[in-house]
């Protein structure tokens, strides 16, 4: 079993739109977690940490379910420049795969 | 600051030949990583350092991959030979000094490494 699932996509939204991603992770004593975005043949840079009380950076809200191990990112109001692979990450070396995110116009 | 750099950017070889690929952390930091990204296997750890000490290297494939940390501001990835499998992007990230689970990791450009 991997040690971070995510669902691959692409989720396909409009401009506007809200979406949520979810990653689920297999050792319930993982201390940290992450969101990363990478854009197409570039690096991952992070876009926020997970906190176990949630947190927000502008429309974009990060929350830690510990009971049933998965993190989620909620985007609201998409942007076109919001295209791109989201990463979840646990315990800094623990990458998902990514969820590709495509904003139509 | 300039970032994590590594080179090639680019490599592009032949199967049996071996590669080399370079990584500078950023100044300071004493975490060093290093990914592979493909396709079908998302993004991996291969081994990472702290204090110029590698401390897990059991994401590393095999035998015909190895990594040095001669100093703080030096790595070097090594695949001799190489193999068409081993076609990918290898990233190199640091992590600020005294970091904990809880640091972020900056990543390098990348190095995009075709074997024929």
């Amino acid at each position: 079993r991997k040690e971070v699932e995510q669902d691959p996509g692409p989720f396909n939204v409009p401009e506007g739109a809200t979406v949520a991603f979810n990653c689920t992770y297999s050792n319930s004593a993982s201390q940290s977690f992450f969101w990363y975005r990478q854009d197409c043949r570039k690096e991952p840079k992070l876009l926020m940490s997970v906190y176990s009380s949630g947190n927000e950076d502008g429309r974009f809200t990060a929350q830690l379910n510990r009971a049933s191990q998965y993190i989620s990112l909620l985007i609201r109001d998409s942007k076109l420049s919001d295209s791109a692979t989201y990463l979840c990450v646990v315990n800094q070396i623990y990458f998902g795969s990514g969820t590709k995110l495509n904003v139509k116009p | 600051d300039a970032g994590v750099i590594q080179s090639p950017r680019h490599e592009v070889t032949e199967m049996g030949q071996e590669v080399t690929l370079r990584c500078k952390p950023i100044s300071g930091h004493n975490s060093l990583f290093w990914y592979r990204q493909t396709m079908m296997r998302g993004l991996e750890l291969l081994i990472y350092f702290n204090n110029n000490v590698p401390i897990d290297d059991s994401g590393m494939p095999e035998d015909r991959f190895s990594a040095k940390m001669p100093n703080a501001s030096f790595s070097t990835l090594k695949i001799q030979p190489s193999e068409p499998r081993d076609s990918a992007v290898y990233f190199c990230a640091s992590r600020v000094p005294g970091g904990g689970v809880g640091d972020t990791q900056y990543f390098g450009p990348g190095t995009r490494l075709t074997v024929l």
